[in-house]
């Protein structure tokens, strides 16, 4: 089945550790993103990538990193520069035709201890 | 910039009757799509329906249909003949024009359904 597969699906973490939440699609899409979720406040765009070796800053990507080294993967790198890394992720992508709709993973949840 | 607008945080709508999920936008693009996804509580978002700025009519899927009002930048969700697996988090999102599917989202609806 073709899909986005996200993990780990919860991760604990101590302040002051990055920590590297996997996206992986076989959906053969170009472009891909990641999303944070927090209580009250919707989704807020922190990276995307539009093609292989090429990534663009979201709203909110202070703290974060990303790569996109393979059209398959957009693995998202929570730095200790984030403050407020308690949340959940969600990776997606789109073919970039049709309505542009994204398909999403099942997420991640991070917390901080 | 665009922007959108949820102003029901939570709604609660017996079993079997019609809902409303309310959205408004704000663009200055004349070519956009809107969207709505659920995401019930296992987290993941499913998409529900579809409407391009140049639609003619409103968007129809199964129970579901967007109330697309233009001039007033109001894109509602109608639920039909809800059940109890319709009780979930409701998002509506906006697309810029073709080229980037950056969506934009609205702080979502939580949605009960009482049996």
């Amino acid at each position: 089945d073709g899909g986005i597969t996200q993990s780990p699906k919860y991760l604990f973490r101590k302040e002051g550790q990055n920590v590297t939440l996997s996206c992986e699609q076989n959906l053969n899409h170009d472009a891909m993103y990641w999303y944070r979720q927090d209580p009250g406040q919707g989704l807020r765009l922190i990276y995307y990538s539009q093609i292989v070796n090429d990534f663009q800053k979201g709203d909110i990507a202070e703290g974060y990193s990303v790569s996109r080294e393979k059209k398959e993967s957009f693995p998202l790198t929570v730095t200790s520069a984030q403050k407020n890394p308690t949340a959940f992720y969600l990776c997606a992508s789109s073919s970039g035709q049709g309505t542009g709709e994204l398909f999403f993973g099942e997420g991640s949840r991070l917390t901080v201890l | 910039a665009q922007k959108i607008t949820q102003t029901q945080p939570g709604m609660f709508v017996q079993e079997k009757e019609a809902v409303t999920l309310d959205c408004t936008y704000d663009t200055s693009d004349p070519s956009y799509g809107l969207f709505w996804y659920k995401q019930p509580s296992s987290g993941e978002m499913i998409f529900l329906i579809y409407q391009g700025s140049y639609d003619q009519q409103n968007a129809t899927e199964g129970r579901y249909s967007l109330n697309f009002q233009k001039a007033r930048k109001s894109a509602n969700l109608v639920i039909s003949a809800s059940q109890l697996g319709d009780s979930a988090m409701y998002f509506c999102a906006m697309r810029p024009p073709f080229g980037n599917e950056k969506l934009t989202f609205g702080t979502g609806t939580r949605l009960t359904i009482i049996p």
